[in-house]
């Protein structure tokens, strides 16, 4: 069963950078596969961040393309986010998923974590 | 900016049928948008339901259906339970090949 983690801090700060990483198990990143970012803000619908295939090629919401980098590290079979220059309105719950190639299915997700941006 | 819409909120009776639907901004919608619909309830991670506008995955219940209907995006709930009460999410993806969404803004279902 491939079963995905985000991890990373529950707080930053105004003006800095969030940092996640999306631990996947049961399934090797370098396999194959999309590995994307999701984020819902409190109480507000999903919003599609970006999306990161296993050779390194990177995909952005033409919203947050500016301010996101999305890495993979096959070594460890994780990926990560970083979103840079924050603000509290990029406080909310961020979700890793898989998405598979083709058919652009997301599939399994990680439960999610909170990231509050506050001083 | 592309705009996903569906509605905000439907009620349903338990055992009844209910269809959402998901409109694109940029006109009708298509399978080659690849519809992806999610159920999400409070305090849970969105759960994958439909993918390529109709095919289910393996866990989703008989009951949800997916297709395409007046240029948009549909889901059908037949037969309603209490359990399917949640918000539904459409997922599409624009621009051949990019694999980044746009999601609507969410129906929340209501069971009464």
């Amino acid at each position: 069963q491939v079963q995905l983690q985000e991890s990373g801090p529950g707080l930053v700060k105004p003006s800095e950078t969030l940092s996640l990483t999306c631990t996947v198990s049961g399934y090797s990143i370098s396999s194959g596969y999309y590995w994307g970012w999701i984020r819902q803000p409190p109480e507000k619908g999903l919003e599609w961040i970006g999306t990161i295939y296993h050779s390194g090629s990177t995909y952005y919401s033409p919203v947050l393309k500016s301010r996101v980098t999305i890495s993979v590290d096959t070594s460890k079979n994780q990926f990560s986010l970083k979103l840079r220059s924050v603000t509290a309105a990029d406080t909310a719950v961020y979700y890793c998923a898989r998405v598979s190639g083709g058919s652009y299915r997301a599939d399994f997700w990680g439960q999610g974590t909170l990231v509050t941006v506050s001083s | 900016q592309t705009v996903v819409t569906q509605e905000p909120s439907l009620t349903v009776s338990p055992g009844g049928t209910v269809t959402l639907t998901c409109a694109s901004s940029t006109g009708a919608v298509t399978s080659g948008n690849s519809p992806n619909w999610f159920q999400q309830k409070p305090g849970q991670a969105p759960r994958a339901l439909i993918y390529s506008t109709s095919i289910k995955h393996s866990w989703t219940p008989a009951r949800f259906s997916g297709s395409l209907l007046g240029g948009k995006a549909a889901l059908t709930l037949s037969g309603v339970q209490p359990e399917d009460e949640a918000e539904y999410y459409c997922l599409l993806y624009y621009g051949g090949g990019q694999p980044v969404g746009v999601f609507g803004g969410g129906t929340k279902v209501t069971v009464l």
